[in-house]
């Protein structure tokens, strides 16, 4: 039958503003966690990591938040720009002998109007 | 340092024939994944290479499967093609830690498959 594609969910801001994307996990043995961004035509790329013994990391203008009671992972993109418009993933991984496995997400289309 | 380099980028296959896509990562990294992202599924593993062995494979038919060279490029081949096999196929490198210890995954560009 005909394949129905991912209804990605969307967040749009205005330039300048602070961006919040979030990201439910289901595996609880999941204890690693990447975001990509992931522009047209182009693979993803890696934004920031986080290991399952932390539950915030900061980078250059975004922060990732673990929450493992929950399995929610969010990222924060501080004072956003067009640039910045793209898909986000969040991948998983599960340790142990899910070697090079990532699960993902389905992805959050940004977009950041000027 | 050059970034992870898939060939070629673009691909048109018609029914039934087999295709061979290739992935050399960064330098010092001695795994590969690869990965297959399409509208409808998004983003799915296929399997794992670390030091020419397979360690991981995902929930693929057996018409997908890859190799890793002794310099850690690694080849993915696709027989039998299927019009549902159109995607991107992409493949990501990192070091490959000890068991359990994951390190940072870096994609490249990806090989846009198409089959007619």
């Amino acid at each position: 039958g005909e394949s129905v594609g991912l209804h990605l969910p969307t967040l749009s801001v205005q330039e300048g503003d602070n961006s919040i994307i979030n990201c439910a996990y289901s595996n609880s043995a999941s204890d690693y966690f990447i975001w990509y961004k992931q522009e047209s035509g182009k693979g993803p790329q890696f934004i920031i990591d986080i290991r399952s013994n932390m539950d915030k990391r900061q980078g250059q203008r975004v922060t990732v938040l673990l929450n493992k009671t929950v399995k929610h992972l969010s990222l924060q993109i501080a004072a956003t720009q067009p640039g910045d418009s793209a898909v986000y993933f969040c991948a998983e991984n599960a340790g142990g002998t899910s070697y090079g496995k990532l699960t993902f997400g389905q992805g959050t289309i940004l977009t950041v109007h000027p | 340092k050059a970034g992870v380099t898939q060939t070629p980028r673009y691909l048109i296959k018609t029914r039934g024939q087999q295709v061979t896509l290739s992935c050399s990562p960064i330098s010092g990294h001695r795994s590969v994944s690869w990965y297959q992202q399409t509208p409808g599924q998004g983003l799915q593993f296929l399997f794992e290479y670390f030091s020419e062995t397979q360690r991981n494979k995902g929930n693929f038919p057996g018409r997908f499967s890859g190799r890793q060279f002794s310099n850690s490029r690694s080849e993915m081949n696709v027989s039998t093609l299927e019009l549902g096999d159109s995607a991107l196929y992409l493949c990501a490198s990192s070091f490959g830690g000890p068991v359990g210890m994951n390190t940072e995954a870096f994609f490249g560009q990806g090989t846009r498959l198409t089959v007619v």
